[in-house]
């Protein structure tokens, strides 16, 4: 069955710390692919976005991920956590016209 | 420029008892999007409006919910009757095109519970 898999249910740091979430899918074909973040009391929102081209995107708080088609991998990356990082964060890949979501990583930045 | 507007933002219910949830979409925005959130999960498409058309709408239970979006504008999602499992946070996204190449923007959500 196709699906968006997260490595990490809950990932704890410490500020200035280097966060990496993974995050897996199995569609084959031509994906576009997604990091949404949730900050507590607040909606939805996007992180970074890849559709094609360099491979590693950017995206906003310094946040940046890699796209490894070898791998079906999307990977988050931050050098240095904040506390303001603290966060629900969803991978999402769009295959077939339809956007399918990974179970989320609760990410908590102690100061 | 105005986000997502979902209402009400909580409902508590009991089964069996029929809900009803609104969404009022960025303006200009052709495609509005219903998930279903259960605690733990990440969110899960129930339905996909282009306009006021519907384009998929596979993984909504018909059973029991329905949704509609008449003048291309607002949607509603409605559940009848409610069960236990339906408890979730309900979001609303709409995007400017389609889900392909688009980013999809999130509303609050509506938290539903059902006792």
């Amino acid at each position: 069955a196709q699906s968006v898999s997260q490595h990490n249910h809950h990932v704890i740091l410490s500020e200035a710390a280097s966060l990496e979430l993974g995050c897996n899918y199995s569609y084959g074909g031509t994906v576009n692919l997604f990091w949404y973040v949730q900050y507590p009391g607040q909606h939805l929102q996007l992180l970074l976005k890849y559709f094609s081209g360099d491979p590693l995107v950017k995206g906003i708080k310094g946040f940046e991920a890699e796209f490894i088609k070898s791998k079906f991998s999307f990977n988050l990356r931050k050098p240095s956590v904040q506390w303001s990082d603290t966060a629900e964060y969803f991978c999402a890949v769009n295959a077939y016209y339809k956007l399918s979501f990974g179970a989320g990583t609760t990410v908590t930045v102690r100061a | 420029e105005a986000g997502v507007a979902q209402s009400p933002r909580y409902k508590i219910i009991e089964k069996r008892q029929s809900v009803a949830f609104w969404c009022n979409p960025i303006s200009g925005h052709a495609t509005l999007y219903w998930y279903q959130q259960i605690l733990g999960q990440g969110p899960k498409l129930l339905i996909q409006f282009q306009n006021n058309g519907v384009v998929d709408d596979s993984q909504l239970p018909k059973d029991r919910f329905s949704a509609e979006r008449l003048k291309g504008v607002d949607s509603t999602l409605k559940i009848q009757p409610a069960k236990l499992e339906d408890s979730a946070v309900y979001l609303c996204a709409s995007s400017s095109e389609g889900p392909s190449t688009d980013t999809q923007y999130f509303g609050p959500g509506t938290r539903l519970t059902v006792l």
